[in-house]
């Protein structure tokens, strides 16, 4: 079984300053986190993935997130909002084991203030 | 990257109709696609899993009558919404992988029965 909780339905944040979006998972085995980012009236853009490699993964945009087992935890940051960053994004968990099911977190919608 | 696309992007019809939803894998082979649907302000509820030249496979409480779907070739599945309803008024949108944990997100496609 997998889950995904992501902390905060609705963050607001102003133009430059640094984002945070929480997300904590459960997985019954080693877990592929994935973040992907919708805009209004969009389909998903994929951001970033961890699928047991560095823990801390680079992606689009200049955000970045932290795999920390101990934690089961897997936050998205940004060290500097933009307007254009404001979306919905979602935290995604995939379990190994042959079957790509994976469990989406309920969403974060991020709110950038000029 | 990988390319999924989705077609039409946009549908209207009346009760009573069907409506046909392709997604389309642009440069890659993809032996899995899934079907989500997306809900006002909600997250993805994943339909079904589709493999290529097999039956696809239902969530639970999805009629798979009614939501018809067809995995005929290795860049191609469709959705087909029989007898759509109002209720059936939703954002749909597909994924594709070829076979590792990242799935690959099409944009799309709103219907809207009237």
């Amino acid at each position: 079984a997998q889950s995904v909780t992501q902390l905060d339905s609705h963050v607001s944040v102003s133009e430059g300053t640094p984002v945070l979006l929480r997300c904590n998972y459960s997985s019954s085995y080693s877990p592929s986190l994935f973040w992907y980012v919708q805009h209004p009236n969009k389909g998903l853009q994929l951001l970033l993935k961890y699928t047991s490699a560095a823990t801390l993964v680079k992606g689009i945009n200049g955000f970045e997130a932290e795999f920390k087992k101990s934690e089961t935890s897997f936050h998205l940051t940004k060290p500097s909002a933009h307007m254009s960053d404001a979306a919905e994004y979602f935290c995604v968990v995939s379990s190994a084991g042959g079957y790509q099911k994976v469990t989406f977190g309920i969403g974060t919608k991020l709110q950038v203030i000029p | 990257g990988a390319v999924v696309s989705q077609h039409p992007s946009w549908v209207i019809c009346k009760s009573g109709t069907s409506v046909k939803i392709e997604c389309r894998s642009l440069d890659f082979q993809a032996t899995t696609m899934f079907w989500y649907r997306q809900f006002p302000k909600q997250s993805l509820m994943l339909m079904a899993t589709s493999n290529e030249g097999s039956k696809a496979t239902y969530e639970q409480g999805v009629e798979k009558d009614k939501f018809l779907i067809n995995h005929a070739s290795l860049t191609l599945s469709t959705l087909t919404v029989t007898s759509a309803h109002p209720e059936d008024s939703s954002f749909y949108i597909c994924s594709a992988t070829g076979g590792r944990e990242t799935q690959y997100f099409g944009p799309g496609t709103r219907l809207l029965v009237l």
